[in-house]
């Protein structure tokens, strides 16, 4: 079954420090795959997607994320953490083979120290 | 440019009472509508979700159900809520196209406590 694994339930990092987030995907073809960022009480906002092609990709807010098929990897990265960049991001894989749903990670809460 | 709406933002309810949340998208014909749950430190648990009027397919066996009345209105029901219900509630929308999944774009969430 496909899954999506983001290992890290919290990460601490110090304002302008660098940041990466991983995700771990289980599917046995290229899913498309998604960064979404939830700040508290709100709803979810996309980063980034990747669905084919340069697997380097850009996102809002100064996020990137890179793909690697041969680690089942699509990490999330950003070199300079700001204050307001505190929030939980989710990844998402989109299986091939259905137009209706999103497997959602169990998300990683960030915290930036001043 | 399309936007979707939730409401209520909040709500507290008895155990037991009825349930009735909103969902409606603005800008755009035909969406893929969804229902998440997303419970305290947890993730998002994907409850339901509907490619046309009528049409309903649920993810989970629950104490809820969901039904969309109109082409953009998603309706998230409870005839007599439990204490587990308790949750913030997600509704998002997506382009309907012919292959593949498409970027999901959520609403700002009701929060509802149940007592």
């Amino acid at each position: 079954a496909q899954s999506v694994t983001q290992p890290d339930i919290h990460i601490t990092v110090s304002e302008g420090a660098s940041l990466e987030l991983r995700c771990n995907y289980s599917y046995g073809a290229t899913p498309y795959l998604f960064w979404y960022v939830q700040s508290p009480g709100q709803g979810l906002q996309l980063l980034l997607k990747y669905f084919s092609g340069d697997t380097l990709v850009q996102g809002i807010k100064g996020f990137e994320a890179e793909f690697k098929r041969s680690q089942s990897s699509f990490n999330l990265r950003k070199p300079s953490v700001h204050w307001s960049d505190a929030a939980e991001y989710f990844c998402a894989v989109g299986p091939m083979d259905s137009s209706y749903k999103l497997i959602f990670g169990s998300g990683t809460r960030l915290l930036v120290r001043p | 440019s399309q936007t979707i709406h939730q409401w209520p933002a909040t709500l507290v309810q008895p155990v037991g009472s009825p349930l009735s949340l909103e969902c409606t998208v603005e800008g755009t014909s035909n969406p893929n509508l969804y229902w998440y749950r997303q419970a305290a430190g947890r993730g998002l648990q994907l409850l339901f979700y509907s490619v046309g009027i009528g049409q309903i397919s649920s993810e989970v066996p629950q104490n809820l159900s969901a039904s969309r009345p109109q082409d953009r209105q998603f309706i998230l029901s409870s005839k007599k809520l439990l204490l587990s219900d308790s949750g913030f509630y997600l509704c998002a929308w997506s382009v309907r196209l012919g292959r593949g999944p498409n970027e999901q774009f959520f609403g700002p969430g009701t929060r509802l406590t149940v007592l």
